[in-house]
Formats: C-alpha cells, structure tokens, sequence
C-alpha cells in the first residue's frame, strides 16, 4: 500500500483564492512527522510546513495552513491568498520513527502541480 | 553558510560508465540521504547515513554505493551506469536530535544515462 498518497495530479486557482492540496497517509506508527515541501520550476525542494503525530494543533506558516485529520490519516495543505508564486509541484511527505530512533527518512507522494491562474 | 551542496550539477553518461555525486553540507547535520527523483514522481530514498562511517540501504539502492568518511561529506557512486538510472538525484541532511526538524535539501544532479 502507498504510505502516502496524493490524489489531484494538477490543481488550478486564481490569484488571491484559497486552494487546498489533498494527502493521505498510511502508517501504523503512533509516532510520525508529516510535510509539506515545494518544488517550484527551477527544481529546488523548499520546505513549508511540519506537523507532528502528537500535535494538538494544526500547523499553520504564514499563508500555509495544515489541516491535520489524524483518525482520517489526513493532512491537506491549505495555501491562502493564493500568489503566482505559487505556482510549483507540491509534495507531501512522512517521517516514521521517534525521537533518535530509525533513520529519519521521508516517504514521498507523487505530488500535486498547482497552477495559480491571474 | 552554503547549506546543502551538490556537485555535479549535470552530467551525461554513456551506459557502463562510472561517476560519484558529491554531496557536502556545513550544518554539522548527523544524517544525511540520497534521494532520486524520476519524472512525474516523488522523491524516493536510495541510501542514507545516520552518522560519520555508517550508510544504509533506502528503497532503490540497487546499482549504487555510497560512502560517508567525513561527516560533512556523502558521496553517491555508480558503477556501471544505466539508462534506468537517468533521474534527478537529490541529497539532503538533518539534525539527530528534535521531532521539528526539517531535512535540507540540496540543489540537485540532472543526470542523464545514453
């Protein structure tokens, strides 16, 4: 089974609209860490947004929020005000694995193209 | 402070070729990961190092070695390249300690197997 899993191949918004990106995940771990990386035109991998298992808030940075459904083992992006900028792939991501144990690794969705439309 | 560095940053291979991806990071990170990434795809782990002297095997290590001498170096190798190798490899690093942590990426290698 995929560990995680992301549904919508490409996403289009118009500028300044919300848009959420959707991400499954599949874990029997009690302990996991979830992401959220973007990865815009030029290829880099930038990290926006972390939420862990025992969070009992949702994260939120700036214009990205997660929304984090623990008993549905989801953990949507949301992007606010949605900017050209924000034009990328977008991954979302799993680390297993607690405090110094396991090697910390993530497990990678196939991710999603938002394309934000003017 | 240069973060992640990955050299090269492209590379055309003839298969049965030989090459080593250099990946060096200035964080004083303890891990470290080499990731590659094929089109339309995520990230997918091929070996990894917990530490100075220590590697292990990811998903896809088959047709790769690596190596870890110096902490703040982790060296990727083919040894016999093949065009199913034709990927962008990506190299990261992470602290040890903390449940907040975010792994750093480095810029990437676009190689390209013939």
């Amino acid at each position: 089974a995929q560990k995680i899993t992301q549904t919508q191949p490409g996403m289009f918004v118009q500028e300044k609209e919300a848009v959420t990106l959707d991400c499954t995940y599949d874990t029997s771990d009690p302990s996991y860490g979830l992401f959220w990386y973007k990865q815009p035109s030029s290829g880099e991998m930038i990290f926006l947004i972390y939420q862990g298992s025992y969070d009992q808030q949702n994260a939120t940075e700036g214009r990205y929020s997660l929304n984090f459904q623990k008993a549905r083992k989801s953990a949507n992006l949301v992007i606010s005000a949605s900017q050209l900028g924000d034009s990328a792939m977008y991954f979302c991501a799993m680390r297993e694995g607690q405090g110094g144990t396991g090697r910390r690794a993530l497990t990678f969705g196939s991710g999603t193209r938002l394309q934000v439309q003017p | 402070n240069a973060g992640v560095t990955q050299t090269p940053k492209f590379r055309v291979l003839k298969t049965g070729q030989s090459m080593t991806l250099l990946c060096a990071q200035d964080m004083n990170h303890e891990y470290m990961y080499w990731y590659r990434q094929d089109p339309g795809m995520g990230l997918r782990l091929i070996h990894y190092s917990v530490g100075e002297g220590t590697t292990a095997k990811g998903e896809v290590p088959d047709g790769y070695n690596v190596s870890r001498l110096k902490k703040q170096n982790f060296l990727l190798g083919l040894e016999s390249a093949a065009p199913s190798q034709t990927s962008v490899y990506f190299c990261a690093s992470s602290y040890y300690e903390g449940e907040t942590y975010e792994q750093y990426f480095g810029p990437g290698t676009r190689l390209t197997v013939t």
